[in-house]
C-alpha cells in the first residue's frame, strides 16, 4: 500500500495521560500535514512541514501538543496531558512541493480521552 | 467571518437530479482549490482540483469566480452512492506558506 499509513488507528487514553501518533506519507511527498477533526466540523490545520522543517503552526495548537518530522520521511504528533476536548479523529495528509498541493489523507488516528 | 463557509444543508435529492454546492472564501489572495468528499467516519479524499477556467470530470463541474471569491461544484444525475460530506478547500497561501483551509462540509443525501 502506497498511500498515507497512521498509527495507530484508535487510541483511548484515560486524561492526564500523553499518547503520540505516527504518520507516513506517501514516500515521494515532502510536504506533510496534520489536522484533527471532530462531529460535523472539517478537518482543522493543526501543523505543516515541508521535509523536516516546521513551518507553520496553528495558533490553536495548545503547548501540550508538539510534532516532530525528523528526518524529513514519517512524522509523530505528540498530546502531553490529555484533556477530554482534545478527543477527536487526527488526520495526516501529505502533498508534493509545487503550486498544485493536492493532498492525500491517512486513514486518521480516533483518540477517545475518558 | 470563517475563512472558509459552506451550507452545510443537508441536500435530500432524489437520484438522477442535478445539484450544486456553493463555496465563499474569505482571502483573496488564495491560489488554489479543491472539492473533496468524505464519506461517514472515513478520510477525506480528493474530489477534483478546481481551476481558474473551471472544469469537468464525467458528472462532476468545478468553477471559480475569483472576483466574488466563491467555488461552486455542480453533480450531474445524481447517484445513490454520491451520498457523502463534500468539503470545500482553499490554499490562502498567508505568510507564504501553504496549508489547506477546509469548509464545515455540505452534506449530501441521494434517495431513491
Amino acid at each position: 500500500d502506497t498511500g498515507v499509513s497512521q498509527d495507530p488507528r484508535h487510541k483511548i487514553t484515560k486524561r492526564g495521560q500523553n499518547v503520540t501518533f505516527r504518520c507516513d506519507p506517501i514516500s515521494e511527498h515532502n510536504r506533510l500535514y496534520w489536522y484533527r477533526q471532530t462531529l460535523g466540523q472539517g478537518p482543522e490545520f493543526l501543523t505543516y512541514f515541508q521535509n523536516e522543517a516546521q513551518l507553520e503552526k496553528s495558533r490553536l495548537l495548545s503547548d501540550r501538543f508538539s510534532a516532530e518530522r525528523p528526518k524529513g520521511s514519517f512524522s509523530t504528533l505528540e498530546i502531553q496531558r490529555t484533556e477530554q476536548g482534545d478527543s477527536a479523529m487526527y488526520l495526516c495528509a501529505s502533498s508534493v512541493s509545487g503550486d498544485r498541493l493536492e493532498a492525500f489523507f491517512g486513514q486518521g488516528t480516533r483518540l477517545t480521552v475518558v | 467571518r470563517k475563512e472558509v463557509e459552506q451550507d452545510p444543508g443537508p441536500f435530500n435529492v432524489p437520484e438522477g437530479a442535478t445539484v450544486a454546492f456553493n463555496c465563499t472564501y474569505s482571502n483573496s489572495a488564495s491560489q488554489s482549490f479543491f472539492w473533496y468528499r468524505q464519506d461517514c467516519r472515513k478520510e477525506p479524499k480528493l474530489l477534483m482540483s478546481v481551476y481558474s477556467s473551471g472544469n469537468e470530470d464525467g458528472r462532476f463541474t468545478a468553477q471559480l469566480n475569483r472576483a466574488s471569491q466563491y467555488i461552486s461544484l455542480l453533480i450531474r444525475d445524481s447517484k445513490l452512492s454520491d451520498s457523502a460530506t463534500y468539503l470545500c478547500v482553499v490554499n490562502p497561501l498567508s505568510g507564504g506558506y501553504n496549508k489547506l483551509i477546509f469548509g464545515a462540509g455540505t452534506r449530501l443525501a441521494v434517495h431513491p
